[in-house]
C-alpha cells in the first residue's frame, strides 16, 4: 500500500456520460497530480494541485476538470466522455511543489467508456 | 517540448545477465529525473531521482546515472522479481519558477527468466 488511495478502482460507463474519480493523497503531502495512461500515449500529465490551489496543467482537455479540497483529498471530473477517454487515470502526491523523493502513485483507476 | 525516449521496448534477459537501458531526454531546463518500476495493473514505484550531469545512485541491483542529453539504468545479475515495466520521467522547470508535471517515457519492458 502506498499510502495514496483512489476510488473507484474500476468504472464502467457510456458514451456522453461524466464521472467522479476521488484520491486521498498519502498523509502530510500537500501536492496531487493526476496523470492519464493509455496503450498508445503512455503515461501523460493533466494537472496538479497543491494545497487546494492550481500549480501546473499539462495535457488536460476542456471537458476535464479537478480540485483539491481542504481536507487534500482531490476529484478529477470527466464529462462527455468519449472512447478514446478510456484509460487507467492514475493520482500521485508529494510533500509539496516537486519532490526529492519522487512522487508517490496510488494503484489507479480503470475507466472503460462503452 | 519535452521528450523522452526509452529504450529498448522490451528487453528479456536470463537471470543474472547484466544490462543496460537507455533513456534519452529533451527538456528546456532539468529540475530532475525520475525512474520508476510498474507492475502489471499497479502504479508506478518511485526508485530514483537525478539532478545533474554525473550523478550516479545505487538500489540494489540497479545503478540509476544521468549525462546531459541521457540516463542509462544499470541492471546487475538481474533475478526473475525484478521483471516489470521500468519507466523514465523528466521534470522541468516552469516559467514561474516552480515545476511541471512529470514527463514519461513509454518504458522499457523488461523480462528476466530463471
Amino acid at each position: 500500500d502506498s499510502g495514496v488511495t483512489q476510488t473507484p478502482k474500476h468504472l464502467i460507463t457510456a458514451t456522453g456520460q461524466r464521472v467522479t474519480l476521488r484520491c486521498s493523497p498519502r498523509s502530510g503531502d500537500l501536492s496531487v497530480y493526476w496523470y492519464q495512461q493509455s496503450l498508445d500515449q503512455g503515461l501523460q500529465f493533466l494537472i496538479q494541485y497543491y494545497n487546494g490551489e492550481e500549480r501546473a496543467k499539462g495535457n488536460i482537455l476542456e471537458r476535464f476538470s479537478a480540485q483539491q479540497f481542504p481536507d487534500l483529498h482531490s476529484e478529477l471530473n470527466l464529462s462527455s466522455l468519449e472512447l478514446g477517454d478510456s484509460a487507467l487515470y492514475f493520482c500521485a502526491s508529494s510533500p509539496s511543489g516537486g519532490s526529492n523523493y519522487g512522487y508517490t502513485f496510488g494503484s489507479g483507476t480503470r475507466l472503460t467508456v462503452v | 517540448e519535452d521528450q523522452v525516449t526509452q529504450s529498448p521496448e522490451a528487453l528479456r534477459l536470463q537471470e543474472g545477465e547484466s544490462s543496460s537501458l537507455n533513456c534519452s531526454y529533451t527538456v528546456s531546463g532539468l529540475r530532475g529525473l525520475f525512474w520508476y518500476r510498474q507492475d502489471p495493473g499497479k502504479g508506478p514505484e518511485f526508485l530514483f531521482t537525478l539532478y545533474s550531469a554525473g550523478e550516479e545512485k545505487e538500489k540494489e541491483r540497479l545503478k540509476a546515472t544521468l549525462t546531459k542529453k541521457e540516463s542509462f539504468l544499470h541492471i546487475t545479475a538481474p533475478k526473475p522479481e525484478d521483471s516489470a515495466t521500468y519507466l523514465c520521467a523528466v521534470q522541468a522547470r516552469n516559467s514561474g519558477g516552480g515545476a511541471d508535471g512529470l514527463t514519461f517515457g513509454k518504458g522499457t519492458h523488461l523480462i528476466i527468466q530463471p
